[in-house]
């Protein structure tokens, strides 16, 4: 039969200008939080992480921040460009060791010419 | 270097059958993860090994579900008596220890189709 999947967030930004995806997550207790980009048939790739005592984290065009009081995860993507249209996950852990991730439902992201 | 590869790419079986899923972790990592990703949504954990054992096998769904890693390398999801709600990406990833922040590297999947 005909399988039903969710319809992912969308996020639609022209290229050269600032994407921002947004993650709300459920468990107090989480303490750890991973960004993931996913391509189409591949599996999800790590961009940058972020443990509970700092509110954010910066890398490669890539900026995490965390908002403990509202449970609030963001990405945002400075300059971006085609490559980076995929699907983006976040995903938090307990104590810390990131050995049983669990993941939202995704925002796809596409980058428009 | 070569990353988290799993075999086969794509399988297909009929209700009922056995299949098995195989995953080679990067060379070095001592921890080792099942996900299964269904279409639209975000992975789900099924299990985790440090070297040979299940450390945490609590997402796997029912007992038709097992899997091994008898030499802390290889490792093979066992799924027994398919069901066509079994049809998904399974997802596997390695890490270098397991533990505290320890990125998990993900596979390409396996995509399961159950008819």
């Amino acid at each position: 039969g005909e399988s039903v999947g969710l319809h992912l967030p969308t996020l639609s930004v022209q290229e050269g200008d600032n994407s921002i995806i947004n993650c709300a997550y459920s468990n107090s207790a989480s303490d750890y939080f991973i960004w993931y980009k996913q391509e189409s048939g591949k599996g999800p790739q790590f961009i940058i992480d972020i443990r509970s005592n700092m509110d954010k984290r910066q890398g490669q065009r890539v900026t995490v921040l965390l908002n403990k009081t509202v449970k609030h995860l963001s990405l945002q993507i400075a300059a971006t460009q085609p490559g980076d249209s995929a699907v983006y996950f976040c995903a938090e852990s307990i104590g810390g060791s990131a050995r049983q991730l669990t993941f939202g439902s995704g925002t796809q992201l596409t980058v428009l010419p | 270097g070569a990353g988290v590869s799993q075999t086969p790419s794509n399988k297909v079986t009929e209700k009922g059958k056995y299949v098995e899923l195989r995953c080679d972790p990067i060379s070095g990592h001592t921890a080792l993860y099942w996900y299964r990703q269904s279409l639209g949504q975000g992975p789900e954990f099924l299990i985790y090994f440090q070297g040979t054992g299940a450390a945490d096998d609590s997402g796997l769904p029912n007992d038709r579900f097992f899997a091994v890693r008898p030499e802390g390398s290889v490792s093979t999801l066992k799924i027994q008596r398919t069901e066509r709600g079994d049809s998904a990406v399974y997802l596997c990833a390695s890490s270098f220890r397991g533990g505290d922040a320890d990125t998990q590297y993900f596979g390409p999947g396996t995509r399961l189709t159950v008819l």
